[in-house]
């Protein structure tokens, strides 16, 4: 059982080029979302998903785009890197509809993260 | 919108205890997370609290006041793997967490 898997771990982007960070997860769980994480902000929430072929918009989804083609998978775009998207990514996981009571009190289970530098 | 508060840094010796402590803001509320995560990893769960109350789960405690959006974590006899930060997360209407900055914790000898 790996949980969630994220890659690639590391990437170095160019200001302009784009790239897709992948997160896959075989828990079954229904919803999916993509944190970054920057020093002093805490984690906030770009897009997440509730299912599949469903998306929504976060707190920052600026710049971003995700896909869900796949209940196991969820894609994070980034179509133009800029230099305010240095960051760690994380992507989560949560609620599984046949082992817990409902998606209030789910926790989140997390990627190991992918650390994006845009120069 | 939605506001997490928590203190910056926390320095704390081992064998003690510690009360870290969060307050919140958020609209339509449906719980309040803990999670931990040590330096270059990832967020692990915690502790969870909807009730007003305190929730115990070993050498960790949680406690939540939702009249006074108020919630503590508190670590007892503390050991040398418990430095780490320390990320509250209130639940909102709607599934969406929103996390604190995030309290980082030393642990001295």
């Amino acid at each position: 059982n790996a949980g969630v898997t994220q890659t690639p771990k590391f990437r170095v982007l160019k200001t302009g080029q784009s790239m897709t960070l992948l997160c896959a997860q075989d828990m079954n769980h229904e919803y999916m979302y993509w944190y970054r994480q920057d020093p002093g902000m805490g984690l906030r929430l770009i897009h997440y998903s509730v299912g599949e072929g469903t998306t929504a918009k976060g707190e920052v989804p600026d710049g971003y785009n995700v896909s869900r083609l796949k209940k196991q998978n969820f894609l994070l775009g980034l179509e133009s890197a800029a230099p305010s998207q240095t960051s760690v990514y994380f992507c989560a996981s949560s609620y599984d509809t046949l082992t817990t009571a409902s998606s209030y009190n789910s926790p989140l289970h997390f990627g190991n993260g992918t650390r994006l530098t845009v120069t | 919108g939605q506001n997490i508060d928590q203190p910056t840094e926390m320095t704390a010796t081992e064998g003690a205890i510690v009360q870290i402590n969060c307050t919140y803001q958020t609209s339509g509320f449906n719980g309040l997370f803990w999670y931990q995560q040590h330096a270059g990893e990832a967020p692990t769960f915690l502790s969870y609290n909807v009730l007003d109350g305190l929730e115990e789960k070993g050498r960790f405690s949680s406690f939540l006041s939702r009249s006074k959006g108020y919630s503590y974590l508190l670590l007892k006899e503390l050991q040398m793997k418990d430095s780490a930060s320390y990320l509250c997360a209130a639940n909102n209407a709607g599934n969406m967490l929103t996390f604190g900055g995030g309290t980082r914790l030393m642990v001295k000898p």
